[in-house]
């Protein structure tokens, strides 16, 4: 079956310092990978993708994620936090065969104290 | 560029009353279209998805229902509400071949 799992219900990081969200998957072939940032009572908004290519991809706010096929994980990253980047993280995994559907973690929520 | 609208912003509604709420698409044509509802600001639930004009997949059997009655319009509806219905609806697009959805604002379902 495919999934994919955030492990970390809550992060919390001093701002400046560097921050990871952690996502481990499960799926057959090869993986397609997203990140997505929600804020309070908005909805959710794109970040990145990793469908094949550069383990290390970029994407928006200075927010990049390194595939590790491995340790099948997809770590969400950024060098030096800022307040502004507190709010809720999802993974989601794409469903081989489907009609384009993503199979989504159940969220992280990310603080960053100043 | 694309854009998504979702109305109401915010609803509250009593016991057994009926809901329809509303999403549509611009600058983008014959987009997959998706209802999510996200309950206790975490995890999403996808409802329906919907591939094509009047093709509608519902994914979690309850009392609500979708519509598509225009290629870019993604309508969700009940006819009696309960109060598990609350929660935070909402809409998304992507277009095929591309996997990533867009989503819209949401709307807030509160059921008294």
């Amino acid at each position: 079956a495919q999934s994919v799992a955030q492990p970390e219900d809550q992060v919390n990081v001093a701002e400046g310092n560097p921050l990871t969200v952690k996502c481990t998957y499960s799926v057959s072939g090869n993986p397609y990978l997203f990140w997505y940032v929600q804020y309070p009572n908005r909805g959710l908004q794109f970040l990145l993708k990793y469908i094949t290519g550069d383990n290390l991809v970029k994407g928006s706010y200075g927010f990049e994620a390194e595939f590790n096929k491995s340790q099948t994980s997809f770590h969400l990253k950024k060098p030096s936090a800022l307040v502004s980047d507190s709010a809720l993280y999802f993974c989601a995994v794409r469903v081989k065969d489907s009609n384009y559907q993503l199979i989504w973690g159940a969220g992280t929520k990310l603080i960053i104290k100043p | 560029s694309q854009t998504i609208h979702q109305w109401p912003a915010t609803l509250v509604q009593p016991v057994g009353s009926p809901l329809s709420l509303e999403c549509t698409v611009e600058g983008t044509s014959n987009p997959n279209l998706y209802w999510y509802r996200q309950a206790a600001g975490r995890g999403l639930q996808l409802l329906f998805y919907s591939v094509g004009i009047g093709q509608i997949s519902s994914e979690v059997p309850q009392n609500l229902s979708a519509s598509r009655p225009q290629d870019r319009q993604f309508i969700l509806s009940s006819k009696k509400l309960l109060l598990s219905d609350s929660g935070f609806y909402l809409c998304a697009w992507s277009v095929p071949p591309a996997y990533e959805q867009y989503f819209g604002p949401g709307t807030r379902l509160t059921v008294t």
